[in-house]
């Protein structure tokens, strides 16, 4: 089945403490993305990678890391969690040059930085 | 700068009735625009997208409208049914620019019985 993975679905940390957020996708897609939600926001990227070693700086990349080592994999790093990064993210998927532009979201992490 | 704007956070319609969803842009550069519907605890599902080159697609009761001089999309959802009720994304992106989506805020959609 095609889909995107995020582990883990919930968490609950202190300011601070380092954290990472997986991300893994087995449909073969170049790009990869995590954004994250909030009420009345809407989904701001956070930061994308068009392939392999290859990443950029979204609308809000502030206080994120991420990193490219595998196709399948999009790792999300917190460094040193603040509370402002309480939010719901969300990795997505997709290919490049199909002309299909249709990300694939996966389920979402809830994270609660106290 | 919100790119992308859904002006109505919330929507609510008898079931069988149409649906519609509204959704403004300011960019002319975007060229592609996607409808993403999104229950909660789950991530946002894609439902039906349009090129600038057309001006309506569609997809069962799922129809979406694009107006370029107005900068300008709608969904339209008939019939609407109770399983329909989630929130709604309208999303952009300028194709010749990788796969950026731009997002809007979302409409909560409440069919009712």
């Amino acid at each position: 089945e095609a889909q995107v993975t995020q582990n883990p679905r919930y968490l609950i940390t202190v300011t601070g403490k380092k954290l990472t957020v997986t991300c893994s996708q087995n449909m073969n897609h170049e790009y990869m993305s995590w954004y994250r939600q909030d009420p009345g926001l809407g989904l701001r990227q956070i930061y994308y990678s068009m392939n392999v070693e290859v990443t950029d700086k979204g609308d809000v990349p502030e206080g994120y890391k991420v990193s490219r080592k595998e196709k399948r994999n999009f790792p999300l790093i917190l460094e040193s969690p603040s509370p402002n990064q309480t939010s719901l993210y969300f990795c997505a998927s997709s290919s490049l040059g199909t002309g299909v532009f249709e990300q694939y979201f996966g389920p979402g992490t809830r994270l609660t930085v106290t | 700068d919100q790119q992308v704007k859904q002006n109505s956070p919330s929507l609510s319609v008898q079931e069988g009735r149409i649906s519609i969803l509204n959704c403004d842009y300011t960019n002319s550069m975007f060229d592609y625009f996607l409808w993403y519907k999104k229950y909660p605890a789950e991530g946002p599902t894609f439902l039906i997208s349009i090129s600038s080159i057309k001006d309506k697609n569609e997809d069962g009761r799922f129809t979406v409208f694009l107006n370029k001089s107005a900068k300008h999309l709608s969904l339209h959802i008939v019939p609407s049914q109770p399983g329909d009720s989630a929130v709604y994304f309208c999303a952009a992106l300028r194709t010749g620019g990788g796969n950026k989506l731009t997002f809007g805020t979302g409409t909560q959609l409440k069919v009712e019985l």
